[in-house]
């Protein structure tokens, strides 16, 4: 079955620095999507990416589809304390609608 | 408040217990997802209606789980003779034409 791999796993960073994540694919993807989960909350959705080449902004956030469509990035600059939880990495492919999710990056920001 | 709602919240109930949670979409939604996540792990694919059919179940899916969306609207996760394995935080999600999914706040489940 798909799988992605997520990295880092965790990143420990000071206030106002530029963050960089990572996802990739063993099988292309048709979307990707990037979400945030707090703790006990369900993923809220950051970014989605429709095609090859494609990079988008929401705000300080920016991610890009991966040419190969078996990755994506995700970015976020000058990072501010609300930034700390995890971000979740999840594709889509095929005909059907179910997304493969990565097992997130742990944001902490250092104030 | 228009986003995904989910209930309960919280659910601890004892092995060998049935349970059933709801699942509210955001209005005019037709396709609803089911997920599970436990700690340290992202969502995993349980299940996905389209309106009040269901189209694809996970292997995840045990005889044990049965989801239904019996008007096309809300939906139920039941889970019969729980088990600690179990143990984890249901997701449903909502979607209108894409696949931009929108989740609720889950149900943490604890099987004791």
């Amino acid at each position: 079955g798909q799988q992605l791999n997520q990295s880092p796993q965790s990143m420990f960073i000071q206030e106002g620095e530029d963050v960089s994540m990572n996802c990739t694919s063993s099988s292309i993807f048709n979307t990707w999507l990037w979400y945030k989960q707090d703790p006990g909350e369900g993923p809220v959705l950051l970014i989605a990416l429709y095609k090859a080449g494609e990079l988008t902004s929401n705000g300080r956030l920016t991610a890009q589809f991966g040419i190969t469509r078996k990755d994506s990035f995700l970015n976020i600059s000058a990072s501010i304390p609300s930034d700390v939880g995890i971000y979740f990495c999840a594709g889509q492919g095929g005909s059907n609608y179910k997304l493969t999710f990565g097992k997130g990056t742990l944001l902490t920001v250092n104030p | 408040d228009t986003g995904v709602s989910q209930d309960p919240r919280h659910k601890i109930t004892k092995r060998g217990q049935n349970v059933t949670f709801r699942c509210d979409p955001i209005s005019e939604h037709n396709r609803l997802y089911w997920y599970r996540q436990t700690l340290g792990q992202g969502p995993e694919f349980l299940t996905y209606f389209q309106n009040e059919a269901q189209l694809e179940k996970s292997r995840l899916l045990s005889d044990r789980f049965s989801a239904e969306r019996p008007k096309g609207s809300f939906s139920t996760l039941e889970i019969q003779r729980t088990e600690q394995g179990d143990s984890a935080m249901y997701l449903c999600a909502s979607s209108l034409e894409g696949v931009e999914a929108f989740f609720g706040q889950g149900t943490r489940l604890t099987v004791v």
